[in-house]
């Protein structure tokens, strides 16, 4: 129940093209979604970020959308650039006090020139 | 600017060995944390802290222990090192929460990747 399932593992998109992350939870309780970012050598870094009252959330070129009731929420990359390569988490939390944020499997993105 | 910084970038120990991970947040952040990143698994937590000399173990706290006597401090301790330990290990820290419904980014540092031979 606190597992967060993200897919695909891995992903090879072109230049200009649509990155698509999914990923689902089962615990009902969570009600923040965070996405980081990680690049080779650095520490994952918060891109974007959704709470469970709206359905989707834009960014730039990055939009999260959400499916409350079908417990999914996935990561939007328009235009695709090759310094979007990287490695993207999701994640989720409970405000029970301590924050404690549950990832997903990670997604290691190309963008191809 | 934000900063975590983690003692080592690279640690190379033998099995047995006592290991320290030092971690340093000049934020002032209340809640600090460690993870393990192994590929296909994403990060998982080990243990964290919200305050000084307090710490609670999180989804894999086993072979690890913990260490914040600063605030701004926060040790990871592997009392016998083995090589299913082997991994890139980040610390991470966060200001206290402004109260219900409201979340704080975690500040990530750059890794320190451990092998255990």
């Amino acid at each position: 129940q606190q597992q967060v399932k993200q897919s695909p593992q891995s992903l090879i998109v072109q230049k200009g093209g649509i990155s698509i992350i999914n990923c689902a939870y089962e615990n009902t309780a969570f009600d923040y979604f965070p996405w980081y970012q990680q690049f080779p050598g650095k520490g994952p870094a918060l891109l974007i970020a959704i709470r469970p009252d709206v359905s989707e959330k834009k960014e730039g070129r990055f939009t999260i959308s959400f499916n409350k009731s079908a417990k999914q929420f996935s990561l939007h990359i328009m235009d695709s650039q090759p310094g979007d390569s990287a490695t993207y988490f999701c994640a989720a939390s409970m405000n029970t006090g301590f924050q404690k944020l549950v990832f997903g499997t990670g997604t290691r993105l190309l963008v191809s020139p | 600017d934000v900063k975590v910084t983690q003692s080592s970038r690279y640690l190379v120990k033998r099995t047995g060995e006592k290991v320290f991970l030092e971690c340093v947040q000049d934020m002032d952040h209340e809640n600090m944390f460690w993870y393990r990143q192994d590929p296909g698994l994403g990060l998982r937590l080990i243990y964290f802290s919200y305050d000084v000399k307090m710490k609670e173990k999180g989804d894999i706290p086993e072979g690890y222990s913990v260490s914040r006597e600063k605030k701004e401090r926060f040790s990871l301790i592997l009392e016998s090192a083995s090589t299913n330990q082997t991994s890139m290990y980040l610390c991470a820290s966060s200001s206290l929460a402004g109260g219900p419904g409201s979340y704080n980014e975690q500040f990530f540092g750059p890794g320190t990747r451990l092998t255990v031979l």
